[in-house]
């Protein structure tokens, strides 16, 4: 089955800087690569997801870029607000239905 | 209501007991997902509905539990005789669901479950 693993595990940035999150992963049939918020007590929130045949997806402050060849997909955000504090989740699943989690990064946003 | 719903948020139980948790769906959305999460860790597939039919149950759904979606809308998720592992947060999602791609999931609250 797929395998994802994502780093850092913990992540502190001060506030307006950037945050990377890194993820690979080991299934080469897996296309779909959303990334998840979930904030204390609530699930997971979709925020930005990317499809095997683009490289790079935008949307306002946050982007991702992925490498099909090297199996590595990342999140940007830039200009990091307060509120951007969180636990971010990034996944992979192939054309079917399910999805493969990586174990979570929690971003602080320091102030 | 324009997101998908879970209930109860919390449920606290004793040991040996049936748990029963409820999720509706987004409306028309036709795939509905089971997932569960311990602390510290990312949510990890138990099931998935096409409409009313339970297409795939992962390993980590034990003979202990089971799955329905009568008339593919909503969805439960019963629990027999819970064991303290089971203790987690049981998430359900649902997506549109176009063909065999891949569509968008969308995540409810959650169900947090504590066997005492």
């Amino acid at each position: 089955g797929e395998n994802v693993e994502q780093h850092p595990s913990t992540l502190s940035v001060q506030e307006g800087d950037s945050a990377v999150i890194k993820c690979t992963y080991s299934d080469s049939a897996s296309n779909y690569f959303p990334w998840y918020k979930q904030e204390l007590g609530k699930g997971p929130q979709l925020i930005i997801d990317i499809r095997s045949n683009v490289g790079e997806k935008k949307d306002q402050r946050i982007a991702v870029t992925l490498n099909k060849t090297a199996k590595h997909f990342s999140l940007h955000i830039t200009e990091t607000q307060p509120e951007d504090s969180a636990v971010y989740f990034c996944a992979a699943g192939a054309n079917d239905y399910k999805l493969s989690f990586g174990a979570g990064t929690t971003v602080t946003v320091r102030a | 209501d324009t997101g998908v719903s879970q209930d109860p948020r919390h449920k606290i139980t004793k040991r040996g007991q049936n748990v029963t948790f409820r999720c509706d769906p987004i409306s028309e959305h036709n795939r509905l997902y089971w997932y569960r999460q311990t602390l510290g860790q990312g949510p990890e597939f138990l099931t998935y509905f096409q409409n009313e039919a339970q297409l795939e149950k992962s390993r980590l759904l034990s003979d202990r539990f089971s799955a329905e979606r009568p008339k593919g809308s909503f969805s439960t998720l019963e629990i027999q005789r819970t064991e303290q592992g089971d203790s987690a947060m049981y998430l359900c999602a649902s997506s549109l669901g176009l063909g065999f791609r891949n569509t968008e999931a969308f995540f409810g609250q959650g169900t947090r479950l504590t066997v005492v």
